[in-house]
This record gives structure tokens, sequence and C-alpha cells, in this order.
């Protein structure tokens, strides 16, 4: 799977959008890029995912470049309770069985600030 | 909502012993995972399962076991807990391809002392 980068911690003001970006620049046609997201003690949530269409749910929405060489997270309304460490993964689509595991890497830590 | 139930959240438990973790989905999921999570480290692969009685090892498989003889349910064996050991331990899931969403547990934090 494609390495991904991220900035490793990042601030947002309660109820502005946050932002977070990655760069997967060595990603293949066959990635997807994934989003989870991780608050202290808990095991990580599922976010968003996509190929290479910009992708929207009721949590966030993901825009990845046309070259898909890098995507950003967006969380439009930020809360409190969405500080946590957010993970941008690449993966393969794939029926092997060894590839359907998710590499997770260091992350983002966001934290959002009254 | 896809729900992975991990059946101890807090153990503690004495060097020696054997210690299984359970893990449950109730989404007919194909793919079944263990990792741990550890400070500095992030989350490492120990075991998956694409089918029943079906095991494959991870990144970090020794010292652990898992059996897997229903499709919902697959367990973490430590044979002989050692204070290496302590840990949070995840358990996710997922359909098919590796293509499809990996779903999480909460988390089962395991203390060897």
């Amino acid at each position: 799977d494609a390495k991904t980068t991220q900035p490793p911690s990042m601030d947002c003001a309660e109820g502005r959008a946050a932002n977070l970006p990655c760069n997967h620049s060595t990603i293949s046609g066959n990635e997807y890029v994934y989003w989870y997201r991780q608050i202290h003690s808990q095991g990580p949530q599922y976010i968003i995912h996509g190929l290479k269409n910009n992708e929207t749910n009721e949590m966030a929405s993901l825009i990845i470049t046309e070259d898909r060489k890098s995507s950003t997270l967006i969380l439009p309304h930020a809360t409190l309770r969405d500080t946590a460490v957010y993970y941008c993964i690449v993966r393969v689509a794939s029926s092997s069985g060894s590839a359907r595991q998710l590499t997770f890497g260091s992350g983002t830590q966001l934290t959002v600030l009254p | 909502d896809v729900k992975v139930t991990q059946s101890s959240r807090y153990l503690v438990k004495r060097t020696g012993e054997k210690v299984f973790l359970e893990c449950v989905q109730d989404m007919d999921h194909e793919n079944m995972f263990w990792y741990r999570q550890d400070p500095g480290l992030g989350l490492r692969l120990i075991y998956f399962s694409y089918d029943v009685k079906m095991k494959e090892k991870g990144d970090i498989p020794e010292g652990y076991s898992v059996s897997r003889e229903k499709k919902e349910r697959f367990s973490l064996i430590l044979e002989s807990a050692s204070t290496n050991q302590t840990s949070m331990y995840l358990c996710a899931s997922s359909q098919g391809h590796s293509g499809n969403t990996i779903y999480f547990g909460e988390g089962s934090w395991l203390t060897v002392v």
C-alpha cells in the first residue's frame, strides 16, 4: 500500500471547518483513500473513503486532487467531540487475502478549541 | 450499523496465564482482524482471517494464536501471557475484498502483571 504523509498536529476553532491534508504521491490507480479517526482510548472510527471522485457523507467531505496525489478531509463545523487522531490510509482493492488488512500511519492530532 | 463487539473492555492477567479475547461481528463479514496498538508504534496486525477456520499471520504473530470456528466470531489467544503483551487490542471486520471498509471494535485494554 502507498505511504501517506500527514501533519502531526492541527488546531481548529469550534464551529469552523477543519481541513486535514494528506499526501499520497505514490498512490496507484486501484488504491482507495480512507479516513479514520480515533478518540482517546477507543477503537478507530471509519469516516469516509473515495477512489477519485470527491465524496460527502453525514460526517465529512473528502476532496481528492485530480492527479490523486493528495487529499483533504473536511469537517464542516468542528465540535469539541471531533478532537481525535485522524488517519489517512491508502489501500488497494484486491481479492488477495493479504491485501485485506489496513496499515495505519501516525496520523494527525486534531484539537478543536473552544 | 455495523457492530463489532469485544467481550472485555479491561482485563488484568498474571504472567503465564492463558488469555482469551473474544470478538463478535453482526454483519456476516468474511474478514476479521486482530491488531494491537501501542504508543509510538501505531496499530500492528497480529492475525487475520478471511473465512471460517482460515487464518493468516500478520506482522507480529509471535506469542499469539487465533480461532475462527464460526463466521461471526474471532478469538485471540495468548497461550502464556507476558508483560510485553500489555497493550490495547483491537478487533475489526470487513466484507469481501480489500476495497471494502474495515470496522473496528472499541478495544480491549489488557494489562499483564
